[in-house]
């Protein structure tokens, strides 16, 4: 059973941090991973699609990487801003459908 | 373009009542999700319709069902309500070849069940 994984849990950064988020799988057969933010009370919006196939994407200040061997992925953001304070949270595609399994997300605040 | 829309987005119901929420994709797409978030639970797949049939279903009791109309329109039932269905349910769509999977997420429907 695929299980995903987010540490930590919540981080607070002072602006202007480049900073790492983390998110494990248990099972590397992996379709896709999808990072979304969530802000509070709000839906997700879809940050970076990376496929199996692919070990990054790039947009913007954010970079998501993928190593499925090690079941890993990483969201780097650049010089952060008080504005991406938010949940971050990483979902992982099974196959060609289009059901995901999320982790629990990682709280991050970003003080001016 | 217009994004994915829920209606209703706030709803209080009480203990054995049924609620239906509807979910409007994104033009053009074929597919439509719903997810249960909670604070203990996270979120949690409930089921995918594509091209109004059921392809997936998550673990949830068979209280929670829904359908999807030939508009890709879907909606998403909750009979006999209990305390524990109180949460933000999100449905996403999907199906543009050109963003391959990509998901985009609704703002929610927050139940209240009482």
């Amino acid at each position: 059973k695929q299980e995903v994984t987010q540490i930590p849990a919540a981080l607070s950064v002072p602006e202007g941090e480049n900073l790492v988020l983390n998110c494990s799988f248990t099972d590397s057969a992996i379709y896709n991973l999808q990072w979304f933010r969530q802000d509070p009370g709000k839906g997700l919006t879809s940050l970076l699609l990376i496929q199996s196939s692919q070990r990054e994407q790039t947009s913007g200040r954010l970079n998501a990487s993928l190593d499925k061997s090690s079941g890993r992925s990483t969201l780097y953001i650049a010089a952060s801003q008080p504005g991406d304070s938010a949940t971050y949270l990483c979902a992982v595609g099974l196959d060609s459908s289009y059901k995901l399994i999320f982790g629990s997300g990682t709280r991050l605040l970003v003080r001016p | 373009k217009a994004g994915v829309t829920q209606t209703p987005r706030y709803l209080i119901k009480t203990r054995g009542q049924q609620v239906t929420l509807s979910c409007s994709p994104i033009s053009g797409h074929r597919s439509v999700s719903w997810y249960q978030q909670t604070p203990g639970q996270g979120l949690q797949f409930l089921f995918e319709y594509f091209s109004e049939t059921q392809r997936n279903k998550g673990n949830f009791p068979g209280r929670f069902s829904g359908r999807q109309f030939s508009n890709s329109r879907s909606e998403m039932n909750v009979s006999t309500l209990e305390l524990g269905d109180s949460a933000l349910y999100l449905c996403a769509s999907a199906g543009l070849a050109k963003h391959t999977n990509e998901q985009f997420f609704g703002p929610g429907t927050r139940l209240t069940v009482l």
